[in-house]
């Protein structure tokens, strides 16, 4: 089976700019979570879709918001990108909500 | 918060068994513990959960104290390509009924030649 795919894998942006990351899960996979890591703050969750709707959600503002679609694919936006956005964003799919999480390899952005 | 202590850095010897500590003292009786590394930056890698009885898998050995206050993750014979930073999680129940993976800071482990 094909493990998470997160594309791009490397983005740069620039202030102010807004970013679209995508996250398509393991095949049969119902539930996504999206995570931040930064060497400051470590990696942080973001939130969880599980059947296109928000279970979950962390302690991130408003500028930070995800979905999910019919086939379980998953994306999330950050508007107005600051330049402590600049982090490892990391996604993980899970059969169900309460079970266990496989990651991808991360989308690498840098706000400059 | 996390829910987890965990010493920053471990030396190993290859070959040797890497024995990795973890106290997550506040647990719950309905909260897993759950072990992931991640080797440099790529995405953690799952390795092994429990809930209260050890595990074992092909990876590893997940030793849980009676108490569920500690566990200890096993690697029976660590390579080089074990060298990764471990994290200890506890997979908490939030009041509205959904869980959370709360991560830490983690154990950078080093296997050496």
């Amino acid at each position: 089976k094909a493990g998470v795919t997160q594309t791009p894998r490397y983005l740069i942006k620039t202030r102010g700019q807004q970013v679209t990351l995508s996250c398509s899960p393991i095949s049969g996979h119902r539930s996504v979570s999206w995570y931040q890591q930064t060497p400051g703050q470590g990696l942080q969750f973001l939130f969880e879709y599980f059947s296109e709707t928000q279970r979950n959600k962390g302690n991130f503002p408003g500028r930070f918001s995800g979905r999910q679609f019919s086939n379980s694919r998953s994306e999330m936006n950050v508007s107005t990108l600051e330049l402590g956005d600049s982090a490892l964003y990391l996604c993980a799919s899970s059969p169900g909500l309460q079970e266990t999480q496989y990651f991808g390899p991360g989308t690498r952005l840098l706000v400059l | 918060d996390a829910k987890t202590t965990q010493p920053p850095s471990m030396d190993c010897a290859e070959g040797r068994a890497a024995n990795l500590p973890c106290n997550h003292s506040t647990i719950s009786g309905n909260e897993y513990v759950y072990w992931y590394r991640q080797i440099h930056s790529q995405g953690p890698q799952y390795i092994i959960h429990g809930l209260k009885n050890n595990e074992t898998n092909e990876m590893a050995s997940l030793i849980i104290t009676e108490d569920r206050k500690s566990s200890t993750l096993i690697l029976p014979h660590a390579t080089l390509r074990d060298t990764a930073v471990y994290y200890c999680i506890v997979r908490v129940l939030e009041t509205s009924g959904t869980y959370k993976y709360i991560f830490g800071t983690g154990t950078r482990l080093k296997v050496l030649a």
